[in-house]
């Protein structure tokens, strides 16, 4: 597929456990987002990666948020010690090259999210 | 801090109406502005995009307008359809990263 893939795309927990959601974006996308959607809001961004790097991480709400992205493509957001207010869909997106960060993001392209349940 | 407000955040429609929802932000140094829709349980797919140094944008029955000194854009949908039922979410971009409204929850019905 072309677009941004995330996986699962359902997950189901019980507070206090660890959770990682994987993104796989668009080849050759050298940036790549993560926010967080609650039911009735907006996506709130939570960090940023320009390759390898995380740009900005200013979004992450405490240190049980954690996310890598060890080889500039697929990342994975890691969430531990689980709590009910952690439940929420976690989005992913990319955008291509060029997108001088001097000049802003260009267009982003979203993934279908993954729904986190933390019971 | 940037703060994105969406008015109306829920709007029913018969088809064929003309539609026009905003968006404002406080933060006017932004370098774009883009426009999302997103249909229940899915993710978000992109609609527009106006740079800072752009007055509007159009694609199809889509106009979206863009006035930064006011804090505003407008996103115009013509003759609507009950295809076009979906949240739509306005985000200003500032730096590196895009923040959102809270959208506006869209239903066209026959």
């Amino acid at each position: 597929g072309a677009g941004v893939s995330q996986t699962p795309s359902n997950k189901v927990t019980e507070k206090g456990k660890y959770v990682e959601l994987r993104c796989d974006p668009i080849s050759g996308h050298t940036a790549l987002y993560w926010y967080r959607q609650s039911l009735g809001q907006g996506p709130e961004f939570l960090i940023y990666f320009q390759g390898t790097g995380a740009a900005d991480d200013s979004g992450l709400p405490n240190d049980r948020f954690f996310a890598v992205r060890p080889e500039g493509s697929v990342s994975t957001l890691k969430i531990q010690r689980t709590e009910r207010g952690d439940s929420a869909v976690y989005l992913c997106a990319s955008s291509y090259p060029g997108a001088a960060l001097t000049r802003g993001p260009g267009e982003l392209f979203f993934g279908e999210g993954s729904r986190l349940t933390v019971l | 801090k940037q703060e994105v407000t969406q008015i109306p955040a829920a709007l029913s429609v018969p088809e064929g109406e003309n539609l026009v929802l905003n968006c404002s932000f406080t933060d006017s140094a932004i370098y774009n502005l883009q426009w999302f829709r997103q249909d229940p349980g899915k993710g978000l797919t992109s609609l527009l995009l106006i740079q800072s140094s752009q007055r509007e944008q159009t694609s199809g029955r889509l106009n979206a307008s863009l006035d930064k000194s006011s804090g505003r854009s407008t996103l115009y949908i013509a003759a609507s359809q009950p295809g076009d039922s979906a949240t739509y979410l306005c985000a200003a971009v500032n730096t590196d990263k895009l923040i959102f409204g809270t959208g506006t929850r869209l239903q066209v019905f026959p």
